[in-house]
């Protein structure tokens, strides 16, 4: 699996768009890009996936350019409980490649 | 509600004491995963299972052992646990068709 970089924390104001990129230098051809969101206490929920271009969904939005070696996860209008750790994660949707390799993600915190 | 079902939610063991970690699904998900999360370590993987009675070998196996007998449950096992087992266990599936994997909530396993 493709290794992921992300920022280790970021903060925000509520209102605000939050955008975080993560660097994926070596993903391959069959390689998706997802995105996971966890809050404290519980597990990770899935939030967006994309193969390119932009994909939008009703909670975030997922830039991926033309080369596809990074891609920025933008949060829209912030709240105080989108606080969250969101990780980024490349990998191949084939069964063989279903089993997803974490990093450290990136700590949000929204601030009133 | 559909989603996964872990038991114990926290426990605190002895060390050398066996322990079986429980994981149930109800969405008929062929592939079934364990994470474990260490403070500042993100998620690693223990054991995966693409489909009932095959398993395989994640991130960080040794100590640990699953079994996949049918398709909902997926236990974890810690045959004689030591205090660096200490961690937050989550258990996962999916369709294995895209990376919408569904986590459960977690047990927290003390081993003292």
């Amino acid at each position: 699996l493709a290794k992921t970089t992300q920022p280790i924390s970021m903060d925000s104001y509520e209102g605000q768009e939050v955008n975080i990129t993560c660097s994926h230098n070596n993903i391959a051809t069959n390689d998706y890009i997802t995105w996971y969101q966890q809050f404290p206490s519980q597990g990770p929920r899935f939030i967006i996936q994309g193969y390119k271009t932009k994909v939008t969904n009703e909670v975030a939005s997922l830039f991926i350019p033309a080369d596809r070696k990074s891609s920025t996860l933008s949060l829209p209008r912030v709240s105080l409980s989108d606080t969250a750790v969101y990780y980024c994660l490349v990998g191949d949707l084939g069964p063989a490649g279903n089993k997803l390799t974490f990093g450290g993600g990136t700590r949000v915190l929204v601030k009133p | 509600i559909a989603g996964i079902t872990q038991a114990p939610t926290s426990q605190i063991l002895a060390a050398g004491r066996r322990m079986t970690l429980r994981c149930t699904q109800d969405m008929r998900h062929n592939a079934m995963y364990w994470y474990r999360q260490d403070l500042g370590l993100g998620l690693r993987l223990i054991h995966y299972s693409n489909t009932a009675g095959t398993t395989g070998k994640g991130e960080v196996p040794d100590g640990y052992s699953v079994s996949r007998a049918n398709t909902d449950d997926f236990p974890l096992t810690l045959a004689s646990a030591v205090p660096s087992q200490t961690s937050v266990y989550f258990c996962a599936s999916s369709d294995g068709l895209n990376y919408g994997y569904t986590f459960g909530s977690g047990t927290r396993l003390t081993v003292v």
